[in-house]
């Protein structure tokens, strides 16, 4: 079974430019999330889907983060214009029922690098 | 504000030993408590979650336990092996949001 799978693994953009994130969940799991991690920083909650739906957001920075899930499958998250401070390595992770067994399936990460 | 601790400094521990995790928090009531490994330039790989009304989980090698009066989680890996070493993260969840807050993490290294 393949895990969750996020694209790029790395991207380095400057400053005011666009990046778009990609996370491909694990097949059949509704619950989506992205998560942050700024270096020296703990990792951050960023948003939650449920399926298409957006669940929780309320760790977005701001209005130049758009994220994304169309038909329930694909997540993709978007930055733009881009910061310096967006720096860092996002995550995304997936889980079927999560009360069940509470388990977060994480992709590898995309780090992004603004210079 | 709420806020996770964990140990700051690396643990270095000889091999075969028992490494001992904290992880502390304050101004919270979290519904569950998670451990997780991260390796350099990988994701987090859940390793084991504990409920507030559990005192210990066990997981082949693993042990968590969880002490809500103290505010304090520990994670416990006997017989440690040099494969054992990595940054081991610990993370509340709230129960109704399903977001997790995250540790800093603290990392493990087992010298063979």
């Amino acid at each position: 079974e393949a895990g969750v799978t996020q694209f790029p693994s790395h991207s380095v953009i400057e400053k005011g430019q666009t990046v778009t994130l990609r996370c491909d969940p694990i097949s059949g799991h509704d619950n989506l999330y992205w998560y942050r991690r700024v270096m020296g920083k703990e990792i951050k909650f960023l948003l939650h889907f449920v399926k298409e739906s957006k669940q929780d957001e309320s760790g977005m920075p701001n209005n130049r983060f758009l994220a994304e899930r169309t038909g329930g499958t694909y997540s993709t998250l978007k930055v733009q214009p881009a910061e310096l401070e967006d720096s860092g390595v996002y995550f995304c992770a997936s889980s079927q029922d999560y009360r069940a067994t509470g388990e977060l399936f994480f992709g590898e990460g995309s780090r992004l690098t603004v210079l | 504000s709420q806020k996770i601790e964990q140990n700051s400094e690396a643990l270095n521990i000889q091999e075969g030993k028992t490494a001992t995790l904290t992880c502390n928090y304050t101004n919270y009531s979290p519904a569950y408590l998670q451990w997780y490994r991260q390796d350099p330039g990988r994701g987090p790989v859940f390793l084991l979650l504990i409920r507030e009304n559990e005192k210990e989980k066990r997981k082949e090698r693993l042990k968590v336990t969880f002490d809500t009066t103290l505010k304090q989680s520990l994670f416990h890996i006997t017989a440690s092996q040099p494969a054992d070493s990595a940054t081991y993260l610990c993370a509340l969840d709230a129960g109704n949001n399903r977001k997790l807050i995250w540790g800093l993490g603290t990392s493990l290294a087992v010298n063979p």
